[in-house]
């Protein structure tokens, strides 16, 4: 089982419509969580943080489920400009180097 | 401007030599990591470094070396040793302490012909 997973898509949707991503891990113990964007060809760059209370950015929101292990990222009224690979991200805690476990990305394409 | 830097963009080499990338970064970062990316798949770790003169391997460091002399600088070699070294290549850096964040730099697209 890979220690972080996602569904790769590609997410087809319409401008306007709410789209969710979620993505599962694999150690119990991790204790960091994070949603990045990547664009095509370009490096990837940090959307937002997760916490365990859940938090919200604009049209984004990021919701974490510790008993199932599992992230998730909502998208509401998704943009043209959303278009991108979005990538679950986990710091499974399994030593202090920092080291950050990377899925391999759910491709969204938002249509007009 | 405060960031990090990768250079070059892309990177054409042949068969049989190595190949040394460049990352600098000017944020003052402990932390240094680089990942290679294939298409379809996550980023994978080669090395990091957590502290000057000091580095790890991560979980797929064969056929690549990195040296870290100063803090801004951690360059890394692609060797001929590398038995499938076209990818793309991010640095990573970290400020360390209380934060997991990874800020990367724009990436080094290498292709072995």
């Amino acid at each position: 089982r890979k220690e972080v997973e996602q569904d790769p898509g590609p997410f087809n949707v319409p401008e306007g419509a709410t789209v969710a991503f979620n993505c599962t891990y694999s150690n119990s113990a991790s204790q960091s969580f994070f949603w990045y964007r990547q664009d095509c060809r370009k490096e990837p760059k940090l959307l937002m943080s997760v916490y365990s209370s859940g938090n919200e950015d604009g049209r984004f929101t990021a919701q974490l489920n510790r008993a199932s292990q599992y992230i998730s990222l909502l998208i509401r009224d998704s943009k043209l400009s959303d278009s991108a690979t979005y990538l679950c991200v986990v710091n499974p805690r399994s030593s202090n180097t920092g080291k950050l476990i990377f899925g391999q990305g759910t491709t969204l394409q938002v249509k007009p | 401007d405060g960031g990090i830097t990768q250079s070059p963009k892309y990177l054409f080499r042949k068969e049989g030599q190595n190949v040394t990338l460049s990352c600098e970064q000017n944020l003052n970062h402990d932390a240094m990591y680089w990942y290679r990316q294939d298409p379809g798949q996550g980023l994978r770790l080669i090395y990091y470094s957590q502290i000057v003169n000091d580095f790890q391997k991560g979980d797929i460091a064969e056929g690549y070396s990195v040296s870290r002399e100063k803090k801004e600088s951690f360059p890394l070699t692609v060797t001929s040793a590398q038995k499938n070294p076209t990818a793309f290549y991010l640095c990573a850096s970290n400020p360390g302490h209380s934060t997991d964040t990874q800020y990367f730099g724009p990436g080094t697209r290498l292709t072995v012909l």
